[in-house]
């Protein structure tokens, strides 16, 4: 099955800077990779996502990249905030359903 | 409902006792996924359904974990004679369609603590 691996586990940044998360998978069936946010006790939310057929998209902040041939993706976001302090986990799905694989977590914390 | 809603929130079980856990979907969507996280861990797959049918149910640890969604909407998760290392939330998600394309939505899960 898939195996999805995050790196560092845990990430404290100054606000301002720059924050990078680094996953690799290891089904190379897998086509869609979306990055959630979780604040303590909530729910994952989707933050943004990338296909296979794309090498990178971003959105205000944030960025996805995807390199399909090492099979590794990142999430880089820019100008950090406060705000954006809580754990953040990948995921691949390589499964027809839409099953996902996530990641460990890692625990951005952001300085003020 | 606006989003996937469950319970309880929170539950605190005598080891041995048995849990229901309740999902309810979104309105509408077909697929429906049990996730568990323990603290500190990413969500580890349980099962899925699509519509009232369990597809896939490799993730379920033990035959005393037993899920269901009989009229494809709601969907129960039973733990029969809970286990200390039961302890952990369990997620609920859905998404819209059963292809691969459609953005998978969590609910706020049920903290399950086994004393």
């Amino acid at each position: 099955g898939e195996n999805v691996e995050q790196h560092p586990s845990t990430l404290s940044v100054q606000e301002g800077d720059s924050a990078v998360i680094k996953c690799t998978y290891s089904d190379s069936a897998s086509n869609y990779f979306p990055w959630y946010k979780q604040e303590l006790g909530k729910r994952p939310q989707l933050i943004i996502d990338i296909r296979s057929n794309v090498g990178e998209k971003k959105d205000q902040r944030i960025a996805v990249t995807l390199n399909k041939t090492a099979k590794h993706f990142s999430l880089h976001i820019t100008e950090t905030q406060p705000e954006d302090s809580a754990v953040y986990f990948c995921a691949a799905r390589g499964t027809s359903y839409g099953k996902l694989t996530f990641g460990q977590g890692t625990i951005l914390t952001v300085h003020p | 409902g606006a989003g996937v809603s469950q319970s309880p929130r929170y539950k605190v079980a005598k080891r041995g006792q048995d849990v229901a856990l309740r999902c309810d979907p979104i309105s509408g969507h077909v697929s429906l996924f049990w996730y568990q996280q323990a603290l500190g861990q990413g969500p580890e797959f349980l099962t899925y359904f699509q519509n009232e049918a369990q597809l896939d149910k490799s993730g379920l640890p033990s035959d005393r974990f037993f899920a269901e969604r009989p009229e494809g909407s709601v969907s129960t998760l039973k733990i029969q004679r809970t286990q200390q290392e039961d302890s952990a939330v369990y997620l609920c998600a859905s998404s819209l369609g059963g292809g691969a394309g459609n953005t998978i939505y969590f609910g706020e899960g049920s903290w399950l603590t086994v004393v």
